[in-house]
Protein backbone atom coordinates (compact mmCIF):
# COMPACT_ATOMS: atom_id res chain seq x y z
CA UNK A 1 0.00 0.00 0.00
CA UNK A 2 1.42 3.45 -1.00
CA UNK A 3 -1.05 5.55 1.77
CA UNK A 4 -1.92 8.45 0.33
CA UNK A 5 0.28 9.94 -2.63
CA UNK A 6 0.40 13.69 -3.37
CA UNK A 7 1.66 15.28 -6.13
CA UNK A 8 3.71 17.31 -6.87
CA UNK A 9 6.37 17.66 -3.92
CA UNK A 10 6.69 21.40 -4.36
CA UNK A 11 5.40 24.40 -7.13
CA UNK A 12 5.89 27.75 -8.00
CA UNK A 13 3.14 29.42 -9.90
CA UNK A 14 2.63 33.05 -10.99
CA UNK A 15 0.02 35.12 -9.82
CA UNK A 16 -3.11 34.21 -11.88
CA UNK A 17 -1.79 30.89 -12.94
CA UNK A 18 -3.88 28.18 -12.31
CA UNK A 19 -3.05 24.11 -11.42
CA UNK A 20 -4.13 21.48 -9.84
CA UNK A 21 -2.35 18.92 -7.02
CA UNK A 22 -3.49 15.73 -7.33
CA UNK A 23 -3.95 13.64 -4.28
CA UNK A 24 -4.60 9.72 -4.28
CA UNK A 25 -5.46 7.06 -1.92
CA UNK A 26 -5.50 2.90 -2.14
CA UNK A 27 -6.75 2.05 1.05
CA UNK A 28 -10.27 2.34 -0.19
CA UNK A 29 -10.93 5.08 2.32
CA UNK A 30 -14.33 6.29 1.97
CA UNK A 31 -13.42 10.22 3.10
CA UNK A 32 -10.91 12.66 1.68
CA UNK A 33 -9.73 15.98 2.71
CA UNK A 34 -7.19 19.04 1.46
CA UNK A 35 -5.87 21.50 4.58
CA UNK A 36 -3.61 24.15 4.35
CA UNK A 37 -1.11 24.42 6.51
CA UNK A 38 0.26 28.36 7.57
CA UNK A 39 3.09 28.97 10.12
CA UNK A 40 0.99 29.72 13.22
CA UNK A 41 -2.09 28.61 12.13
CA UNK A 42 -2.04 25.14 12.39
CA UNK A 43 -4.22 23.38 9.54
CA UNK A 44 -7.20 24.72 7.95
CA UNK A 45 -10.01 22.29 6.62
CA UNK A 46 -10.28 23.63 2.75
CA UNK A 47 -12.41 20.97 1.12
CA UNK A 48 -13.82 17.28 2.01
CA UNK A 49 -15.78 14.68 0.53
CA UNK A 50 -17.15 11.74 1.82
CA UNK A 51 -17.76 9.44 -0.80
CA UNK A 52 -17.29 9.54 -4.75
CA UNK A 53 -19.74 12.30 -6.32
CA UNK A 54 -19.83 14.40 -2.84
CA UNK A 55 -17.47 17.03 -1.76
CA UNK A 56 -18.23 19.97 0.60
CA UNK A 57 -16.64 22.96 1.77
CA UNK A 58 -14.43 23.53 4.87
CA UNK A 59 -12.80 26.48 6.94
CA UNK A 60 -11.14 28.05 3.43
CA UNK A 61 -13.07 27.22 0.49
CA UNK A 62 -12.35 30.31 -1.73
CA UNK A 63 -9.95 29.98 -4.53
CA UNK A 64 -10.40 26.38 -4.59
CA UNK A 65 -12.07 23.91 -6.21
CA UNK A 66 -12.45 19.95 -5.55
CA UNK A 67 -14.07 17.02 -7.40
CA UNK A 68 -14.18 13.20 -6.41
CA UNK A 69 -15.25 10.98 -9.55
CA UNK A 70 -13.61 8.18 -8.20
CA UNK A 71 -12.96 6.78 -4.29
CA UNK A 72 -9.37 6.81 -5.11
CA UNK A 73 -8.43 10.47 -6.12
CA UNK A 74 -9.24 13.71 -4.77
CA UNK A 75 -7.76 16.83 -6.77
CA UNK A 76 -7.23 20.43 -5.50
CA UNK A 77 -7.68 22.84 -8.23
CA UNK A 78 -6.25 26.85 -7.61
CA UNK A 79 -8.50 28.67 -10.10
CA UNK A 80 -6.52 31.73 -10.23
CA UNK A 81 -3.70 31.56 -7.82
CA UNK A 82 -2.47 34.55 -5.38
CA UNK A 83 -0.09 35.10 -2.88
CA UNK A 84 -2.24 34.25 -0.24
CA UNK A 85 -2.25 30.96 -1.30
CA UNK A 86 1.42 30.38 -0.47
CA UNK A 87 1.05 27.22 1.99
CA UNK A 88 1.42 23.68 2.33
CA UNK A 89 -0.85 21.50 1.18
CA UNK A 90 -1.94 18.10 2.60
CA UNK A 91 -3.96 15.57 1.84
CA UNK A 92 -5.64 13.52 4.27
CA UNK A 93 -8.13 10.31 4.15
CA UNK A 94 -9.79 8.18 6.59
CA UNK A 95 -12.13 4.55 5.95
CA UNK A 96 -15.45 6.48 6.99
CA UNK A 97 -16.33 10.16 7.58
CA UNK A 98 -17.60 8.95 11.56
CA UNK A 99 -14.31 10.39 12.46
CA UNK A 100 -13.47 6.66 14.39
CA UNK A 101 -10.40 6.43 13.34
CA UNK A 102 -7.24 8.64 12.68
CA UNK A 103 -6.82 10.21 9.45
CA UNK A 104 -3.34 9.32 6.90
CA UNK A 105 -2.05 12.09 5.43
CA UNK A 106 0.18 12.27 2.71
CA UNK A 107 3.25 13.97 2.45
CA UNK A 108 2.06 17.40 1.16
CA UNK A 109 2.25 20.06 -1.59
CA UNK A 110 4.81 23.08 -0.96
CA UNK A 111 3.29 26.09 -3.04
CA UNK A 112 4.63 29.37 -3.77
CA UNK A 113 3.08 31.82 -5.35
CA UNK A 114 4.62 34.54 -6.44
CA UNK B 1 -11.51 28.18 13.45
CA UNK B 2 -9.10 26.17 15.58
CA UNK B 3 -10.67 24.44 18.63
CA UNK B 4 -7.42 23.02 20.30
CA UNK B 5 -5.08 24.96 21.61
CA UNK B 6 -1.58 23.07 22.41
CA UNK B 7 0.18 24.32 25.51
CA UNK B 8 3.25 24.58 26.00
CA UNK B 9 4.10 26.38 22.12
CA UNK B 10 7.46 25.02 22.72
CA UNK B 11 9.26 21.91 24.71
CA UNK B 12 12.64 21.73 25.14
CA UNK B 13 13.29 18.53 26.96
CA UNK B 14 17.05 15.99 27.67
CA UNK B 15 16.45 12.80 26.37
CA UNK B 16 15.40 10.34 28.64
CA UNK B 17 13.17 12.60 30.24
CA UNK B 18 9.31 12.44 30.14
CA UNK B 19 7.35 15.18 28.02
CA UNK B 20 3.98 16.03 29.04
CA UNK B 21 2.24 18.26 26.40
CA UNK B 22 -1.42 19.92 27.30
CA UNK B 23 -4.37 20.38 24.61
CA UNK B 24 -7.49 22.48 25.61
CA UNK B 25 -11.00 22.93 23.47
CA UNK B 26 -13.77 24.97 23.72
CA UNK B 27 -17.00 22.73 22.80
CA UNK B 28 -18.32 19.79 23.31
CA UNK B 29 -16.33 16.65 21.47
CA UNK B 30 -16.78 13.37 20.09
CA UNK B 31 -13.43 12.16 20.76
CA UNK B 32 -9.69 14.17 20.48
CA UNK B 33 -6.58 13.17 18.41
CA UNK B 34 -3.06 13.48 18.33
CA UNK B 35 -0.62 13.85 15.77
CA UNK B 36 3.24 14.10 15.16
CA UNK B 37 4.48 15.89 12.48
CA UNK B 38 8.61 15.38 11.55
CA UNK B 39 9.88 18.52 9.89
CA UNK B 40 9.36 18.39 6.31
CA UNK B 41 6.74 16.18 6.09
CA UNK B 42 2.60 14.96 6.62
CA UNK B 43 1.16 14.35 10.13
CA UNK B 44 1.01 10.77 11.49
CA UNK B 45 -1.47 9.88 13.56
CA UNK B 46 -0.25 8.75 17.01
CA UNK B 47 -3.61 7.96 19.17
CA UNK B 48 -7.35 8.72 19.63
CA UNK B 49 -9.26 8.98 22.86
CA UNK B 50 -13.12 8.84 23.14
CA UNK B 51 -15.16 11.01 24.81
CA UNK B 52 -16.13 8.12 27.26
CA UNK B 53 -12.71 7.06 27.95
CA UNK B 54 -10.41 8.91 30.36
CA UNK B 55 -6.73 7.34 29.31
CA UNK B 56 -5.39 5.69 26.66
CA UNK B 57 -2.08 4.26 26.45
CA UNK B 58 0.17 3.11 23.32
CA UNK B 59 3.53 2.25 23.75
CA UNK B 60 5.57 4.91 25.26
CA UNK B 61 2.30 7.24 24.83
CA UNK B 62 -0.12 8.28 27.48
CA UNK B 63 -3.32 10.28 26.89
CA UNK B 64 -5.41 11.47 29.24
CA UNK B 65 -9.01 13.16 28.66
CA UNK B 66 -10.88 15.30 31.05
CA UNK B 67 -14.28 16.61 29.65
CA UNK B 68 -14.78 18.32 32.84
CA UNK B 69 -12.29 20.61 32.11
CA UNK B 70 -12.02 20.44 28.68
CA UNK B 71 -8.49 19.38 28.46
CA UNK B 72 -6.22 16.57 27.55
CA UNK B 73 -2.37 15.90 27.98
CA UNK B 74 -0.29 13.30 26.25
CA UNK B 75 2.76 12.44 27.79
CA UNK B 76 5.67 11.03 26.58
CA UNK B 77 7.74 8.65 28.64
CA UNK B 78 11.50 8.37 28.32
CA UNK B 79 12.06 10.61 25.29
CA UNK B 80 14.36 9.87 22.71
CA UNK B 81 15.85 12.24 19.92
CA UNK B 82 13.53 10.64 17.07
CA UNK B 83 10.63 12.21 19.53
CA UNK B 84 11.71 15.57 18.08
CA UNK B 85 8.81 16.71 15.85
CA UNK B 86 5.62 19.26 16.55
CA UNK B 87 2.67 17.46 17.96
CA UNK B 88 -1.14 18.51 17.58
CA UNK B 89 -4.04 17.84 19.36
CA UNK B 90 -7.35 17.48 17.07
CA UNK B 91 -11.41 17.40 18.10
CA UNK B 92 -13.84 16.13 16.45
CA UNK B 93 -17.13 17.73 17.89
CA UNK B 94 -19.55 15.16 16.44
CA UNK B 95 -20.15 12.66 13.59
CA UNK B 96 -20.97 14.72 11.04
CA UNK B 97 -18.23 17.13 11.78
CA UNK B 98 -14.86 17.99 10.86
CA UNK B 99 -11.49 17.21 12.27
CA UNK B 100 -10.25 20.60 13.94
CA UNK B 101 -6.67 20.93 14.69
CA UNK B 102 -4.89 23.22 16.97
CA UNK B 103 -1.41 24.97 16.37
CA UNK B 104 1.02 22.41 17.76
CA UNK B 105 3.92 22.15 19.76
CA UNK B 106 7.48 21.82 19.31
CA UNK B 107 9.33 19.50 20.88
CA UNK B 108 12.93 19.15 20.91
CA UNK B 109 14.85 16.23 22.55
CA UNK B 110 18.42 16.72 23.64
CA UNK B 111 20.68 14.09 22.89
Amino acid sequence: NAGVTQTPKFQVLKTGQSMTLQCAQDMNHEYMSWYRQDPGMGLRLIHYSVGAGITDQGEVPNGYNVSRSTTEDFPLRLLSAAPSQTSVYFCASSLSGQGVEGYTFGSGTRLTVV
Amino acid sequence: SQQGEEDPQALSIQEGENATMNCSYKTSINNLQWYRQNSGRGLVHLILIRSNEREKHSGRLRVTLDTSKKSSSLLITASRAADTASYFCATRAGANSKLTFGKGITLSVRP
